[in-house]
């Protein structure tokens, strides 16, 4: 099992160009997420899905898209990438049960000159 | 506001001795806590789960302790070794379908 995979790992953007962020899973979870994590502010949640094609806005969504077209793909889009957008991403998924672990992929790096 | 509040200041202890790490947090009733692990350029990894009626949990040289009326959770690895250098990260259940992090607490055992 190669558990949540996550494409690219490195990416830098000029602003205002566009990219998608891919995350597939293969453990059949039905909960994915987007977390973006910043020196010293934590993981924060971008959008979240429970079941495919749904989406939720978490509590950093300006700027960002996503869609859940299959069950084991979740993607990001940054339609306008600015520096504020600079962070590394990380995709995650669980099982459809309130306190089920995350399982989280290793990240995208992305820098936006 | 809400808020998550881990120390953001490094802990360093020696090899053998017990690090303590904590997470506090204020305006929320979460129903259960849990704890990742995450190393430098990967994702974090999960470790424990402690629900609001339990007061402690144990996974091996790992003790998880939730105190939900000091709104606090303490993290404890025993017999400690240069191998647990991480940083650690809580987490809440805050209602939502999606958990909410700390920032984190980096330790760093020395030998």
């Amino acid at each position: 099992n190669a558990g949540v995979t996550q494409t690219p790992k490195f990416r830098v953007l000029k602003t205002g160009q566009s990219m998608t962020l891919l995350c597939a899973q293969d453990m059949n979870h039905e909960y994915m997420y987007w977390y973006r994590q910043d020196p010293g502010m934590g993981l924060r949640l971008i959008h979240y899905s429970v079941g495919e094609g749904t989406t939720a806005k978490g509590e950093v969504p300006d700027g960002y898209n996503v869609s859940r077209l299959k069950k084991q793909n979740f993607l990001l889009g940054l339609e306008s990438a600015a520096p504020s957008q600079t962070s590394v991403y990380f995709c995650a998924s669980s099982r459809r049960v309130s306190d089920s672990p995350l399982h989280f992929g290793n990240g995208t790096r992305l820098t936006v000159t | 506001s809400q808020k998550i509040e881990q120390n953001s200041e490094a802990l360093n202890i020696q090899e053998g001795k017990t690090a303590t790490l904590t997470c506090n947090y204020t305006n929320y009733s979460p129903a259960y806590l849990q704890w990742y692990r995450q190393d430098p350029g990967r994702g974090p990894v999960f470790l424990l789960l402690i629900r609001e009626n339990e007061k402690e949990k144990r996974k091996e040289r790992l003790k998880v302790t939730f105190d939900t009326t000091l709104k606090q959770s303490l993290f404890h690895i025993t017999a400690s070794q240069p191998a647990d250098s991480a940083t650690y990260l809580c987490a809440l259940d805050t209602g939502r379908r999606a958990l909410t992090f700390g920032s984190g607490t980096r330790l760093q055992v020395q030998p």
